[in-house]
């Protein structure tokens, strides 16, 4: 089976754009979480959907944003970034009765 | 009450010894604790993981050690190898409003010398 993919792989953005990013998880896994990666705040999860809907949120302004498609790929969007959006955005599916979470090699976003 | 602390935040080894790296909780909702490798460039990658009414899982070079009175939990890499170098996240799963969350530690590099 194929992993979880993300694309882009890396980004640079501007302070005030938004940008879109794209996570296809692996066949048959229906559960799709975000998590942001930056050396100082480590791993903190973003959001989580199911079947197309969101399931949880975690403590992220109104900024950050996303959606789940009835083929399972989501994607998270971020409008009017600022400079401390940067950092590797991942995403990790799981199959619906798991524990397991298996993450992409997620989008490293940087924002000048 | 969420967090996940975890130590040492770095950790030399050298080639073939014990590599102990511990990780500590205060929320008892936990109900599984995983633990991912990660390389630069790369996502975590699931290495090992435990339920908490087991005591100990062994995976290969991999143990983890679960104490559930003391909350705490630990990764024991046995015969350590330079290939082991990455940096490592023990994580705990809270389920709530239907859906699991994974929080994480803050990561402990580890490099392992020849």
């Amino acid at each position: 089976k194929a992993g979880v993919t993300q694309t882009p792989r890396y980004l640079i953005k501007t302070r005030g754009q938004q940008v879109t990013l794209s996570c296809s998880p692996i066949s048959g896994h229906r559960s799709v979480s975000w998590y942001q990666q930056t050396p100082g705040q480590g791993l903190q999860f973003l959001f989580e959907y199911f079947s197309e809907t969101q399931r949880n949120k975690g403590n992220f302004p109104g900024r950050f944003s996303g959606r789940q498609f009835s083929n399972s790929r989501s994607e998270m969007n971020v409008s009017t970034l600022e400079l401390g959006d940067s950092a590797l955005y991942l995403c990790a599916s799981t199959q619906t009765g798991d524990y397991e979470q298996y993450f992409g090699p997620g989008t490293r976003l940087t924002v000048t | 009450q969420q967090q996940v602390k975890q130590s040492p935040q770095s950790l030399i080894i050298q080639k073939g010894g014990i590599s102990i790296i511990n990780c500590a909780y205060e929320n008892t909702a936990f109900d599984y604790f995983p633990w991912y490798q990660q390389f630069p460039g790369k996502g975590p990658a699931l290495l090992i993981a435990i339920r908490p009414d087991v005591s100990e899982k062994k995976e290969g070079r991999f143990t983890i050690s679960f104490n559930k009175s003391a909350k705490q939990f630990s990764l024991h890499i046995m015969d350590s190898q330079p290939g082991d170098s990455a940096t490592y996240f023990c994580a705990a799963n809270l389920f709530s409003y239907n859906t699991d969350k994974l929080i994480f530690g803050t990561g402990t590099r580890l490099q392992v010398f020849p």
